[in-house]
C-alpha cells in the first residue's frame, strides 16, 4: 500500500532550526513535495525533490533519499510566522499525490 | 490577479438538498481537482480532472460527481448531501504531471 509517516506535532523556539522527517512508500515515484498550510488557509507550496540530495530555497531546505523512502524538510532561522502544518506529499507512478496528515509545527518566542 | 476562485466560501446545508461547488481558474492550467480536509486526515482526492473533456475517480468519490466541460471550470456536485460530507474543500490545479498544485481558498461546507 501507499503511505506517509511524518510526526503529528513539533515545537520550536524562535530563532531556532528544525527538522521535518517524513518517511514515504508508493508505488512508483516521480518526485517528493513538500507544502506549508497555516491554520484555515489552503496548502501553498515549498519545495520539490526528485533526485537525491539537498535542495535550498533561502531559509527552508528539503532533502530526499529515494533508497529510504525519507525526505525531511529544515527550517533555520524560525520566526513566528513559521507556526503552520508542513505536509509531505510523494506523487506515485500515476502522478497522483498521497497525502500525509502533516505535522503541525508551534513556535514559542 | 491570476488564480484560483471558489465559492462558496462557506455553506451550511441540510442533509438530503443538492449542492454545487464552483471552482473557476484563470492559469488555463490542464489538471483540475478536487480534495477535501478534515481534522487529523491528509488531503483526499475526489475527483480529478487531466484535461478538459475527461474525468477521473479519487480515493473518495462516493457521493460527489463532477464536470469539466472547458479549461477554466471544474464543479464539484453533493447530489443529495450527507453529514459525513462535512469538511473543508479544495480545488487545485496543476499545470503539467509533475508540476505544483495550486490550491483555491477553499469551502467550509457543513451538512446539518
Amino acid at each position: 500500500g501507499q503511505n506517509i509517516d511524518q510526526p503529528t506535532e513539533m515545537t520550536a523556539t524562535e530563532g531556532a532550526i528544525v527538522q521535518i522527517n517524513c518517511t514515504y512508500q508508493t508505488s512508483g515515484f516521480n518526485g517528493l513535495f513538500w507544502y506549508q498550510q497555516h491554520a484555515g488557509e489552503a496548502p501553498t507550496f515549498l519545495s520539490y525533490n526528485v533526485l537525491d540530495g539537498l535542495e535550498e530555497k533561502g531559509r527552508f531546505s528539503s532533502f530526499l533519499s529515494r533508497s529510504k523512502g525519507y525526505s525531511y524538510l529544515l527550517l533555520k532561522e524560525l520566526q513566528m510566522k513559521d507556526s503552520a502544518s508542513y505536509l509531505c506529499a510523494p506523487m506515485d507512478s500515476n502522478y497522483q499525490l498521497i497525502w500525509g496528515a502533516g505535522t503541525k509545527l508551534i513556535i514559542k518566542p | 490577479i491570476a488564480g484560483i476562485t471558489q465559492a462558496p466560501t462557506s455553506q451550511i446545508l441540510a442533509a438530503g438538498r443538492r449542492m454545487t461547488l464552483r471552482c473557476t481558474q484563470d492559469m488555463r492550467h490542464n489538471a483540475m481537482y478536487w480534495y477535501r480536509q478534515d481534522l487529523g486526515l491528509g488531503l483526499r482526492l475526489i475527483h480529478y480532472s487531466n484535461t478538459a473533456g475527461t474525468t477521473g475517480k479519487g480515493e473518495v468519490p462516493d457521493g460527489y460527481s463532477v464536470s469539466r466541460a472547458n479549461t477554466d471550470d471544474f464543479p464539484l456536485t453533493l447530489a443529495s448531501a450527507v453529514p459525513s460530507q462535512t469538511s473543508v474543500y479544495f480545488c487545485a490545479t496543476s499545470d503539467r504531471g509533475n508540476s505544483p498544485l495550486h490550491f483555491g481558498n477553499g469551502t467550509r461546507l457543513t451538512v446539518t
